[in-house]
């Protein structure tokens, strides 16, 4: 089946640790976003990637970083900069760059202890 | 610049009563409109969406939605709710390559 996978969907980490959440697109779609969920708050653009190698900041990049080194692949990094990294993380993907429908994977949820 | 106003974090309704959950946006450009809903930690899956033509939307589980470009407004329906429909529901609204979420809806299904 075709679909987005995201690993781990549970992950904690200590302050000060870098972490790599893992996006995964079998639909071919060009374009990748990660966005940030926080309760109340809606979801939040962080990063998206148009095309393979290319990418850009969304409103809250700070203490983020990704890339985009092959069409199916676009991995987060929180790095030990993001000052509340605890949140619900969520990968998208769409056919084309943004007017269209976007497909979510089932998120992954961050814990800094 | 693009925003969604959700008026509203949470909606209890009875089951089998009218739902409505209601959505404004402001856009500089003629908008794509889309409501998402989302299950307790899982992504969001797409309800139904307008890009042009008819202003009455159809989509999935009989919700429906109309665009009122006067009221610059995307307001959500389904005539009977069913206990299933609890769920957190995002509206958003994308004119240039990326979308713009709401903050989002919780609905309650009272038995």
């Amino acid at each position: 089946d075709g679909g987005i996978t995201q690993s781990p969907k549970y992950l904690f980490r200590k302050e000060g640790q870098n972490v790599t959440l893992s996006c995964e697109q079998n639909l071919n779609h060009d374009a990748m976003y990660w966005y940030r969920q926080d309760p109340g708050q809606g979801l939040r653009l962080i990063y998206y990637s148009q095309i393979v190698n290319d990418f850009q900041k969304g409103d809250i990049a700070e203490g983020y970083s990704v890339s985009r080194e092959k069409k199916e692949s676009f991995p987060l990094t929180v790095t030990s900069a993001q000052k509340n990294p605890t949140a619900f993380y969520l990968c998208a993907s769409s056919i084309r760059p943004n007017t269209g429908e976007l497909f979510f994977g089932e998120g992954s949820r961050l814990t800094v202890l | 610049a693009q925003s969604v106003t959700q008026l509203g974090s949470h909606v209890s309704v009875s089951e089998g009563a009218l739902v409505l959950l209601r959505c404004n946006y402001s856009s500089s450009v003629p908008p794509y409109l889309f409501w998402y809903v989302q299950y307790p930690n899982q992504g969001l899956q797409l309800l139904l969406k307008y890009t042009t033509g008819a202003t009455l939307v159809k989509g999935i589980n009989g919700f429906e939605a109309e665009f009122k470009k006067s009221e610059t407004s995307f307001h959500l329906t389904k005539p009977s709710a069913h206990m299933s429909d609890a769920a957190e529901y995002f509206c958003a609204v994308g004119n240039d390559y990326k979308l713009s979420f709401g903050a989002g809806t919780t609905v309650t299904v009272r038995a």
